[in-house]
This record gives C-alpha cells, sequence and structure tokens, in this order.
C-alpha cells in the first residue's frame, strides 16, 4: 500500500542535540512538507519542496533544517537552535507542486518530539 | 497572504443535533480543504472544494464553498459520537507552491 512513513513516532532531545526526523513516501508524489502542531492549535508550515534538491522556507523555519536528495525522502533536522521543539510533526505530500490537480496533502502518522 | 480562520473553536453537541462549522479565509484561495483529525493522530482528507457553490456530502457531514463571500462550511446533521474530533479548514494557493494555510481548528465534542 503506498503512503507516508514517518520515524520515529516519538523522540525525545537532549539539551543541545541535534535531531532528525524522518518522512518516507511511495507515492510518487513531487512536493513535501513538514508541519508543526502544538497542543489545541492548528498546523505551521516549517519547510517544503516542490522537488528534488530544492526547498522553500515556510512560515516558522528558523531552527530547522531540511534536505531533499530523493523524491522519496524529506527528513527534517530540529536543530539546537529551536529552543522550543516540543510539538508534534507531521508530514505531508501531494501529487504535483503546482496544485494542478484536484488532490488533498496526504499526511503521515506525526512524530512526537520532547526535550528531555 | 492568505489567512483562514474558523469558529467556533470549541463545539459541544448532542447526539441528533444539527449545526454548522464556519470557515472564514482573507484573500483568493485556489482550493478549500477539510480535513478531520481525532487525539494524538494525523489528519484524514475529508473534502476538496474547488468552485464557487460547490457542495460535497458524505454521510452526515456536508460541505459548501462561497468564494464570493469567502466562506466554507462544514454541516454537521443528526450528531453521532463518531463525529467527535478536531475538524480543520484549509485553503491553497496555486502561486505560492500548494502551501495549505490552516484555520485553528474546530474541536467537536458529540454527547450522548
Amino acid at each position: 500500500d503506498g503512503g507516508i512513513t514517518q520515524s520515529p513516532k516519538y523522540l525525545f532531545r537532549k539539551e543541545g542535540q541535534n535531531v532528525t526526523l524522518s518522512c518516507e513516501q511511495n507515492l510518487n508524489h513531487d512536493a513535501m512538507y513538514w508541519y508543526r502542531q502544538d497542543p489545541g492549535q492548528g498546523l505551521r508550515l516549517i519547510y517544503y519542496s516542490q522537488i528534488v534538491n530544492d526547498f522553500q522556507k515556510g512560515d516558522i523555519a528558523e531552527g530547522y533544517s531540511v534536505s531533499r536528495e530523493k523524491k522519496e525522502s524529506f527528513p527534517l533536522t530540529v536543530t539546537s537552535a529551536q529552543k522550543n521543539p516540543t510539538a508534534f510533526y507531521l508530514c505531508a505530500s501531494s501529487i504535483d507542486s503546482r496544485g494542478a490537480r484536484v488532490q488533498p496533502q496526504h499526511f503521515g502518522d506525526g512524530t512526537r518530539l520532547s526535550i528531555l | 497572504e492568505l489567512k483562514v480562520e474558523q469558529n467556533p473553536l470549541f463545539l459541544s453537541m448532542q447526539e441528533g443535533k444539527n449545526y454548522t462549522i464556519y470557515c472564514n479565509y482573507s484573500t483568493t484561495s485556489d482550493r478549500l480543504y477539510w480535513y478531520r483529525q481525532d487525539p494524538g493522530k494525523s489528519l484524514e482528507s475529508l473534502f476538496v472544494l474547488l468552485s464557487n457553490g460547490a457542495v460535497k456530502q458524505e454521510g452526515r457531514l456536508m460541505a459548501s464553498l462561497d468564494t464570493k463571500a469567502r466562506l466554507s462550511t462544514l454541516h454537521i446533521t443528526a450528531a453521532v459520537h463518531d463525529l467527535s474530533a478536531t475538524y480543520f479548514c484549509a485553503g491553497l494557493v496555486k502561486t505560492s507552491g500548494s502551501r495549505l494555510t490552516f484555520g485553528e481548528g474546530t474541536q467537536l465534542t458529540v454527547n450522548p
């Protein structure tokens, strides 16, 4: 079955540590996205990528970094510069980057990140 | 820049009742989406609305879009407990890389 796989499901970060969240999709989608969700709030866009080897900052990119070396993969690194990383992180993908086709974004099951 | 506002943010209703969730957006949106999220879970796509006057229905949920008023509604008919979840609307602007802008979500609780 096609889908989006995020790992790990739970992650703990120590002070000063960088951690990387994995996102893999086998839907052959062009575009991929990372969102952050804080308790009781909506989703905020961190980074997005429309094609391989290219990505753009979203609304809250500070303290995060991404790469898009393969179409299937879009890992997110939460750096030590992100002082308040505790949140639920959701990865999504969509079939094309221009929104030309009528398809919603598909979401992974999320990674819950906490500070130790 | 697209902004999306939902109301109410919290909704507690009795089984069997009807209610509407409202989603207002600030500028032209090329698409309007509705998603459902169960506690601690990911988002599930419910509806995609494309054009003015669009109406889509699935079970007890019906979504509509009025592009002139920049308003989408999600109407719940004869609510049942299984509909308890958080519902998000999101707008998409194609010229901004097809990014979605989400509303804050409406947390719906259906009581027996």
